[in-house]
């Protein structure tokens, strides 16, 4: 069983709807971060959270360390935000970074 | 503007090939690391380092090499060594190593083929 544990796998859906990404983890952590890449495969920081909820622009993340989950919330989904989404945790007490295999979420007009 | 650079975009490889990828970032950042990325896995962690001078190995170094001489920079060989050297290849940077759960900043990536 992988350490980083994301759902769903495959994702679609069309402009407009409300977008939910989960992110499970087995092992103890010191910060949840969450990355987006894109189809020519860079990847850029979306958020980093070890607590609580941070909002930027449409984009919405939580963290609940007591249950070992995090959510990430696209709202008023568009095309442009078709990507893969990525859960990364810091494992807690190393320098280590544990990456979850992905969602691919596609956004149709 | 600050950044991080990979080069080549693509890069392909023959048998028994040492090749180099190179990682050089403008944002005055200690750390740098080298994931490889394969279809439906997790980025893997190659080799990373703190601070000049000094590198660790990740999680899969077998059959890689790098090098820090200067902050800036950050290449990564791949020797004849690594048998299954077809990936997409990430260099990242971050202002301290990750203990302090500091973000980091990925370059867009080198795709590596096996002629």
């Amino acid at each position: 069983k992988n350490e980083v544990e994301q759902s769903p796998q495959n994702l679609t859906a069309q402009e407009g709807e409300f977008i939910t990404i989960n992110c499970s983890y087995s092992v103890g952590i010191s910060a949840l971060h969450w990355l987006q890449q894109h189809p020519g495969g860079g990847i850029v920081s979306l958020f980093m959270l070890s607590s609580g909820k941070k909002k930027h622009g449409r984009l919405i993340a939580t963290i609940n360390i007591q249950e070992k989950h995090s959510s990430l919330h696209i709202t008023a989904s568009h095309p442009r935000d078709s990507a893969v989404y990525i859960c990364a945790v810091y494992l807690y007490n190393t320098d280590k970074l544990i990456f979850g295999t992905g969602t691919r979420l596609q956004v149709f007009p | 503007d600050g950044g991080i650079t990979q080069s080549p975009k693509y890069l392909f490889r023959k048998e028994g090939q040492n090749v180099t990828l190179s990682c050089e970032q403008n944002l005055n950042h200690d750390a740098m690391y080298w994931y490889r990325q394969d279809p439906g896995q997790g980025l893997r962690l190659i080799y990373y380092s703190q601070i000049v001078n000094d590198f660790q190995k990740g999680d899969i170094a077998e059959g890689y090499s790098v090098s820090r001489e200067k902050k800036e920079s950050f290449p990564l060989t791949v020797t004849s060594a690594q048998k299954n050297p077809t990936a997409f290849y990430l260099c990242a940077s971050s202002r301290v190593g990750a203990l302090l759960r500091e973000t980091q900043y990925f370059g867009p990536g080198t795709r590596l083929l096996v002629l």
